[in-house]
């Protein structure tokens, strides 16, 4: 099946630092979501972004399909940027589920 | 916004028990998901349901779970006979449709099996 594989696993700041997190996934992918897990373990949409470049706020994420790989920036962080940062692509010959990376996780200092 | 949403927020049960975890999906979706994390670990796929009727689902998903959606609203996942290893968090997601639609996600409910 599909890989999915997120860098760096963990990652420490100060606040209002930048950061950049890497999701790299082995095949061709027409959907991509990155995904915010709180630290109550709620999991809130960021992005759907098959291709391109969003942004919302502060954050933005970029999809190079071609080359397999999607970023996701995180400017002038904040503590409540915590948590763990999840990428997801369709399962290969699936339809309907998607893959989750093993996750980036965030911890901002104040 | 529309949103998913999903209850109880978390469920505490003996093992052996049976539950029931709620959602709501998004009321125009069509495809509704079951997703599980164990503490620490991935979130998995558990199963895909469409047109009332199971889509796909993972080798998780075994005899001990079904999935149904009972009336125009509601989608819940109901586990037989719980076991100690069942405890997670358990996410429901909607989409309008499958490839290259967004799966929007509940904010989870956190099983307890003890």
């Amino acid at each position: 099946g599909i890989q999915v594989e997120q860098s760096p696993p963990d990652l420490i700041l100060q606040e209002g630092a930048n950061s950049t997190l890497r999701c790299n996934f082995s095949d061709s992918v027409n959907n991509l979501q990155w995904f915010h897990q709180n630290p109550w373990g709620q999991l809130i949409n960021l992005f759907y972004i098959p291709s391109g470049t969003k942004q919302n706020g502060r954050l933005s994420a970029t999809t190079v399909a071609t080359e397999r790989y999607s970023l996701l920036y995180i400017s002038s962080s904040q503590t409540t940027d915590s948590g763990v940062y999840f990428c997801a692509v369709p399962g290969y010959s699936s339809a309907s589920k998607i893959i989750f990376g093993s996750g980036t996780r965030l911890s901002i200092r104040p | 916004e529309p949103e998913v949403t999903q209850t109880p927020s978390h469920q505490v049960t003996q093992m052996g028990q049976e539950v029931i975890l709620r959602c709501v999906p998004i009321s125009n979706h069509l495809y509704f998901y079951w997703y599980r994390q164990i503490l620490g670990q991935k979130v998995e796929f558990l199963v895909s349901f469409y047109n009332n009727e199971i889509s796909e689902k993972s080798e998780i998903f075994d005899d001990q779970f079904s999935v149904e959606r009972p009336d125009g609203s509601n989608f819940t996942l109901k586990i037989r006979s719980t076991k100690l290893e069942d405890s997670a968090m358990y996410f429901c997601a909607s989409s309008e449709a499958l490839e290259a639609y967004e799966q929007y996600f509940g904010p989870g409910t956190r099983l307890t099996v003890t």
